[in-house]
């Protein structure tokens, strides 16, 4: 079972930051938080991770709330080409190896 | 640059028919994984692998096996398709357990008639 929850879609300005929300509030003290997108007839694509603090690349920011039962995604200056599907997943131990729930994701269109 | 190969982008086939779906990896990566994709359902994993000849039940793997005979290659076997089994099909793979960073294909829509 998914252990995220996202609104299903969200629309943003061209331009302007957007923000992601996910809760993820049964999140265990191991388990990481991950993001990826899926633009329309690709495959999904990494595009950061954290467990506790707040992270940043070339991509985006992930903003882990204190309790880390919620996080955000932002893109601080969206485009038309961050039009995709957004994924929230943990990322949970299965033995030795390292699995990723997936939950149903959220559509963000960017408009001009 | 980082790829992922599946052998088609779509496939129609019959039900009852046995389907080989092929994944290569030029990565050099340990992990290689399967997943369905279904729409309102996010991401599903039939079957992963973490090393040659090995592999581990995802949370769907009715109705599907795997092979792993060579590092860069993951092959799913649906020894029977269903209609149930009509889906996009997503490979991944990735470097290590611990780096659960995951390249993924372009995906196959797979039809079963």
């Amino acid at each position: 079972d998914a252990k995220t929850t996202q609104p299903p879609s969200m629309d943003c300005a061209e331009g302007r930051a957007a923000n992601l929300p996910c809760n993820h509030s049964t999140i265990s003290g191991n388990e990481y938080v991950y993001w990826y997108r899926q633009i329309h007839s690709q495959g999904p694509q990494y595009i950061i991770h954290g467990l506790k603090n707040n992270e940043t690349n070339e991509m985006a920011s992930l903003i882990i709330t204190e309790d880390r039962k919620s996080s955000t995604l932002i893109l601080p200056h969206a485009t038309l080409r961050d039009t995709a599907v957004y994924y929230c997943i943990v990322r949970v131990a299965m033995d030795s190896n390292y699995q990723l729930i997936w939950g149903a994701g959220t559509k963000l269109i960017i408009k001009p | 640059d980082v790829k992922v190969t599946q052998s088609s982008r779509y496939l129609v086939k019959r039900t009852g028919e046995k389907v080989f779906l092929e994944c290569v990896q030029d990565m050099d990566h340990e992990n290689m994984f399967w997943y369905r994709q279904d729409p309102g359902l996010g991401l599903r994993l039939i079957y992963f692998s973490y090393d040659v000849k090995m592999k581990e039940k995802g949370d769907i793997p009715e109705g599907y096996s795997v092979s792993r005979e060579k590092k860069e290659r993951f092959s799913l076997i649906l020894e029977s398709a269903s209609t149930n089994q009509t889906s996009m099909y997503l490979c991944a793979s990735s470097l290590t357990s611990g780096r659960a960073e995951q390249f993924f294909g372009p995906g196959t829509r797979l039809t079963v008639l």
